[in-house]
């Protein structure tokens, strides 16, 4: 069936530096593909989203790439800042279902 | 401003008691999803709606009801039989055909004492 696999964490890093939170997904087909961010006792909040394959998603500093070969979508950000801390979720939506699968997301610190 | 609430923020159950959490949008979406969040972990979903007095089991839905008499409110009721309640419950919404933008709540916490 169609899943998601997130890259464990926590992951920490230190302020401006790279990130990269990998994201790979089963499916069939030719699933959208999102990252959602949850803050410290918040909900979560649409980050980025690509539709078709090649299709860059972008917001805030935060890039992923929809990679059909390597059926990845790893989410990137060049210089991290301490306002980044979260949990970020990777999810697919298959084209004929109501419902988005969800990755078990991924913590994120960012240390001053 | 458009959003979506949930209420209340905290909560609180003796074991045995049923509890409704509160779930209401003003987006006009057709479509609401209710999630729970245990420590550490993913969503799950309970219970989703994609029209008014319709809805459909998720991947848990055992323990939990739900109705959809009103576009705007998706009530989630914690029933006595969940065996395992305490988690944090997200409420969602999704407007027009695309269902993978989700707007959410922020969330109640309950807490079976």
């Amino acid at each position: 069936g169609n899943s998601v696999t997130q890259m464990e964490g926590p992951v920490t890093l230190s302020e401006e530096a790279f990130l990269t939170i990998n994201c790979t997904y089963t499916a069939t087909g030719y699933p959208s593909l999102f990252w959602y961010v949850q803050y410290p006792g918040e909900g979560l909040q649409l980050l980025l989203k690509a539709t078709k394959a090649d299709d860059k998603g972008s917001n805030k500093g935060f890039e992923a790439t929809y990679r059909k070969e390597t059926t990845s979508f790893h989410l990137e950000k060049g210089s991290v800042q301490v306002s980044d801390s979260a949990v970020y979720f990777c999810a697919l939506l298959y084209s004929s279902a109501s419902k988005i699968i969800f990755g078990s997301g991924t913590r994120l610190s960012i240390r001053p | 401003d458009g959003g979506i609430t949930q209420s209340p923020k905290y909560l609180f159950r003796k074991e045995g008691q049923n509890v409704t959490l509160s779930c209401e949008q003003n987006l006009n979406h057709d479509a609401m999803y209710w999630y729970r969040q245990d420590p550490g972990q993913g969503l799950r979903l309970i219970y989703y709606s994609q029209i008014v007095n319709d809805f459909q089991k998720g991947d848990i839905a055992e323990g939990y009801s739900v109705s959809r008499e009103k576009k705007e409110s998706f009530p989630l009721t914690v029933t006595s039989a969940q065996k395992n309640p305490t988690a944090f419950y997200l409420c969602a919404s999704v407007g027009g055909r695309s269902l993978g933008t989700q707007y959410f709540g922020p969330g109640t916490r309950l807490t079976v004492l």
